[in-house]
């Protein structure tokens, strides 16, 4: 089974500051064939189902601000919300979809400092 | 617009069955991938199944492998979840999601409001 970690567990940034997590998959989810990393952000605030941010790995999902943005390849991957806005606050997950299972980083808090 | 509500969750003794329903509506849901994933409370999120837009195909967690089965009715437009053996960690709000693609490898773009199960004597 692939392993997913994330740094830090927790973050709190200033208002307009930029917060940058850090996610790491213990092999590489990049698929040589179509150059993919099948890795997806998710944001859940409390009380609400999680909500898709990034899909591979890079990929804005419609309507998402463009504050947020994904980076990364092979193992090494990261969230960065340029100017992080009140709204922002929530959990934030990675997950792979490269191979069953489709394993889920364990979160990382980030709140307003 | 794309709906998932999720129904059948409660209090259930362990050892003993549930069966989890989705109705889907505002897609083509024959048309894509489905999964399960469940939530603690207080914990993170925990992918539990998926299974492919025809149901030729369905992958678990090692976790509630041989205790859980996806199924789907394309017909009626409903995912299911079949748990049996149910243990106490087995307590949390599960999920259900439509991934992006027919065989859930694109990502999970759409998420219902969750239901409870809680296990306990």
């Amino acid at each position: 089974d692939i392993v997913m970690t994330q740094s830090p567990d927790s973050l709190a940034v200033s208002l307009g500051e930029r917060a940058t997590i850090n996610c790491k998959s213990s092999q590489s989810v990049l698929y040589s064939s179509n150059n993919k990393n099948y890795l997806g952000w998710y944001q859940q605030k409390p009380g609400q189902p999680p909500k898709l941010l990034i899909y591979w790995a890079s990929t804005r999902e419609s309507g998402v601000p463009d504050r947020f943005s994904g980076s990364g390849s092979g193992t090494d991957f990261t969230l960065t919300i340029s100017s992080l806005q009140a709204e922002d606050v929530a959990v934030y997950y990675c997950q792979q979809y490269y191979s069953t299972p489709f394993t889920f980083g364990p979160g990382t808090k980030v709140d307003i400092k | 617009q794309v709906q998932l509500v999720e129904s059948g969750g409660g209090v259930v003794q362990p050892g003993r069955s549930l069966r989890l329903s989705c109705a889907a509506s505002g897609f083509s849901f024959s048309s894509s991938g489905m999964h399960w994933v469940r939530q603690a409370p207080g914990k993170g999120l925990e992918w539990v199944a998926v299974i492919w837009y025809d149901g030729s195909n369905k992958y678990y967690a090692d976790s509630v492998k041989g205790r859980f089965t996806i199924s789907r009715d394309n017909s009626k437009n409903t995912l299911y979840l079949q748990m049996n053996s149910l243990r106490a960690e087995d307590t949390a709000v599960y999920y259900c999601a439509r991934d992006k693609d027919y065989g859930g490898k694109g990502g999970i773009d759409s998420w219902g409001q969750g239901t409870l199960v809680t296990v306990s004597s």
